[in-house]
């Protein structure tokens, strides 16, 4: 077990709401990493948080935005929601040291229907 | 710009036949690239890391710059190989993982 929850497994929104979904990194971990996981697709980087800044930005409008609390849990929110943000939400946890490669180990993610 | 490609959706062999998944990166810089696995109804886990040089559960994978190819290899596949693979390049800036489409194998009895 890796130590890194999701919540909550699963949710249904309809357009124009807005979502918050969390994630509890693991013990010792400092980087908070927030992915998006369409149908058929592999994970598509939204942001990353290293001890409470953002530390890293993909190509997702600003209505997607987070955050990262002093013991390093993550909260990611999408405003206005859209139909096609419904996706698998994948969060990692890792820990950042200026060291490259350091392991991400991912929650079990949040799975987003927007109707 | 920075891309992953899995040219393989689908990969289908039978127990105790080779297996390669292949993956092929552009990236501008050194590259730190990883296989990640996804079993059914589990979370995505590391499986291994080109920088690590290991066998993990038998596989292998071998950077090749001149090709920029990250194929993932094992010589004698098993039923529980049968997984969702993903290949991942880190981008340096800020360690953030660039994904393949991914590539579902199956391994046949």
């Amino acid at each position: 077990e890796t130590g890194v929850t999701q919540s909550p497994t699963h949710l249904i929104k309809t357009r124009g709401q807005q979502v918050t979904l969390r994630c509890s990194s693991q013990s010792g971990h400092n980087t908070v990493s927030w992915y998006q996981q369409a149908l058929g697709q592999g994970p598509q980087f939204i942001f990353q948080y290293y001890r409470e800044e953002e530390n890293g930005r993909g190509n997702f409008p600003p209505r997607f935005s987070g955050l990262q609390f002093p013991n390093y849990s993550s909260e990611l929110n999408v405003n206005a929601l859209e139909l096609d943000d419904s996706a698998l939400y994948l969060c990692a946890s890792s820990l950042l040291q200026g060291v490259r490669g350091t392991e991400a180990f991912f929650g079990q993610g949040t799975r987003l229907t927007v109707v | 710009a920075q891309r992953v490609t899995q040219p393989e959706k689908l990969l289908s062999v039978f127990k105790g036949a080779p297996v390669e998944l292949k993956c092929n990166y552009s990236y501008s810089g050194s590259p730190e690239l990883f296989w990640y696995v996804q079993y059914s109804r589990q979370r995505l886990q590391l499986l291994l890391r080109h920088i690590s040089r290991e066998s993990i559960k038998g596989f292998t994978a071998d950077l090749n710059k001149g090709e920029t190819s990250f194929h993932l290899k094992k010589p004698f596949a098993q039923e529980e190989d049968s997984a969702m693979y993903y290949c991942a390049l880190i981008k340096d800036s800020n360690y953030q993982l660039i994904w393949g489409a991914g590539t579902k194998l199956i391994i046949k009895p």
